[in-house]
């Protein structure tokens, strides 16, 4: 199993809604990341969770809360949310964020906020 | 600052060329480098990667090369085929400095193959 499988794929929510984006991997990876990637631009980095720890966090909005239940799953719940945070959510997983290798990516969750 | 950019962000060639995606980065201590592959509506796929230890490496119908000298990362496709159409990024990892588990992705290219 090499895969990364995020749900829901889309997401329409009004700015007053509260709602989650779940990522899950079975590869016995160890580091889990949160990318957001706008229309035309490069996936940009949010969080990463090491070891089910917050090691990382991009200076993101705590509209954005991640959550790391256990090594194969990974949250990012999401709360009063504004039109520009409309974009691609992506999450990726490697064996351990301190060894440099692939990052195996998800399909991504579009998320538009109305 | 740091920074990761393409030359050109679109690319266009015929079915069977050979195509060349261009790199330029800023940190002269980045040791790490990786080319992703996203198609439209899907996440960026592993294509291949490199260490700063090394100037070349290939892959299937892929070849990637490093010049430390001048900073610069190419991805190199032989017989590209329609189904290479894509956007094409480039990224890095320091490993051991401040990015530490960090991956920064340039701008990307936009490859278009003519059938």
């Amino acid at each position: 199993d090499t895969e990364v499988t995020q749900t829901p794929k889309h997401l329409v929510m009004g700015m007053t809604n509260k709602k989650s984006l779940k990522c899950e991997q079975h590869m016995g990876h160890r580091a889990m990341y949160w990318y957001k990637q706008k229309a035309k631009k490069p996936p940009e980095l949010m969080f990463v969770y090491s070891y089910e720890k917050l090691s990382i966090n991009e200076s993101v909005p705590s509209r954005f809360s991640p959550e790391c239940p256990n090594s194969s799953l990974l949250n990012l719940h999401l709360h009063a949310l504004q039109p520009e945070d409309s974009a691609l959510y992506l999450c990726a997983s490697n064996l351990d964020r301190g060894l440099t290798g692939e990052l195996f990516f998800g399909e991504g969750s579009r998320l538009t906020v109305l | 600052g740091e920074s990761v950019g393409l030359h050109l962000p679109t690319l266009s060639v015929q079915e069977g060329d050979n195509s060349i995606i261009n790199c330029a980065y800023s940190n002269s201590a980045s040791d790490y480098f990786i080319w992703y592959k996203q198609e439209s509506g899907k996440g960026p796929q592993f294509i291949i990667d490199i260490r700063s230890n090394m100037d070349k490496r290939q892959g299937q119908r892929v070849t990637v090369l490093l010049n430390k000298t001048v900073k610069h990362l190419s991805l190199q496709i032989a017989a590209t085929q329609p189904g290479d159409s894509a956007v094409y990024f480039c990224a890095y990892d320091v490993a051991g400095g401040t990015s530490y588990g960090k991956l920064t992705f340039g701008q990307g290219t936009i490859l278009t193959v003519h059938p």
